[in-house]
């Protein structure tokens, strides 16, 4: 089955910092990657997406690039501040396995001032 | 913009007794979508439903869950008697599209649901 890796928090870092958050997957089809990130107390939002191998996402400043051959799809901010504080969640979407999304298990990012 | 609203945002209920959570979907959406999260845990499908059927559910999703669009714009979850393990944030989502190359869906703010 379908299963997204995320690597666990949280991951706390000094604004204006790089950030990398690394995830993983495992696919029977050709899927549709995406980055959701939930705020405190609020639900989840798109961040980004990919639908295809090479393409780059990007928005806010964050950018993830869809790499079928390392099965991966790693998010980068290259400059992180205090208001991008919350949970990210790495997700696909297979479309021979349905239309639901499978999550990864989510990541903490924490800026410090 | 268009979005996807929740009521209630918290509900409190007693176990053993029935929840109806609500949703109301982006309007010219079709596929519709019940997720939770347990606390501290990742999101987990649990419905989805187009055409007025369920098109798949996970594991998760029993006999004593039932999803209905019972008009034009709501879209609910019923929990018939409701387990402490029920207790998680409900999040409902909807998307235009389901079997296309990506799937977007938008997601509403969440129900928190504790039950007691």
């Amino acid at each position: 089955g379908n299963s997204v890796t995320q690597m666990e928090g949280p991951v706390t870092l000094s604004e204006e910092a790089f950030l990398t958050i690394n995830c993983t997957y495992t696919a029977t089809g050709y899927p549709s990657l995406f980055w959701y990130v939930q705020y405190p107390g609020e639900g989840l939002q798109l961040l980004l997406k990919a639908t295809k191998a090479d393409d780059k996402g990007s928005n806010k400043g964050f950018e993830a690039t869809y790499r079928k051959e390392t099965t991966s799809f790693h998010l980068e901010k290259g400059s992180v501040q205090v208001s991008d504080s919350a949970v990210y969640f790495c997700a696909l979407s297979d479309r021979d396995a349905g239309n639901m999304l499978t999550f990864g298990g989510g990541t903490r990012l924490m800026v410090k001032p | 913009e268009p979005e996807v609203t929740q009521t209630p945002s918290h509900q409190v209920t007693q176990m053993g007794q029935e929840v109806i959570l609500r949703c109301v979907p982006i309007s010219n959406h079709l596929y519709f979508y019940w997720y939770r999260q347990i606390l501290g845990q990742k999101v987990e499908f649990l419905v989805s439903f187009y055409n007025n059927e369920i098109s798949e559910k996970s594991e998760i999703f029993d006999d004593q869950f039932s999803v209905e669009r019972p008009d034009g714009s709501n879209f609910t979850l019923k929990i018939r008697s409701t387990k402490l393990e029920d207790s998680a944030m409900y999040f409902c989502a909807s998307s235009f599209k389901g079997l296309a190359n990506y799937n977007e869906q938008f997601f509403g703010p969440g129900t928190r649901l504790t039950v007691l």
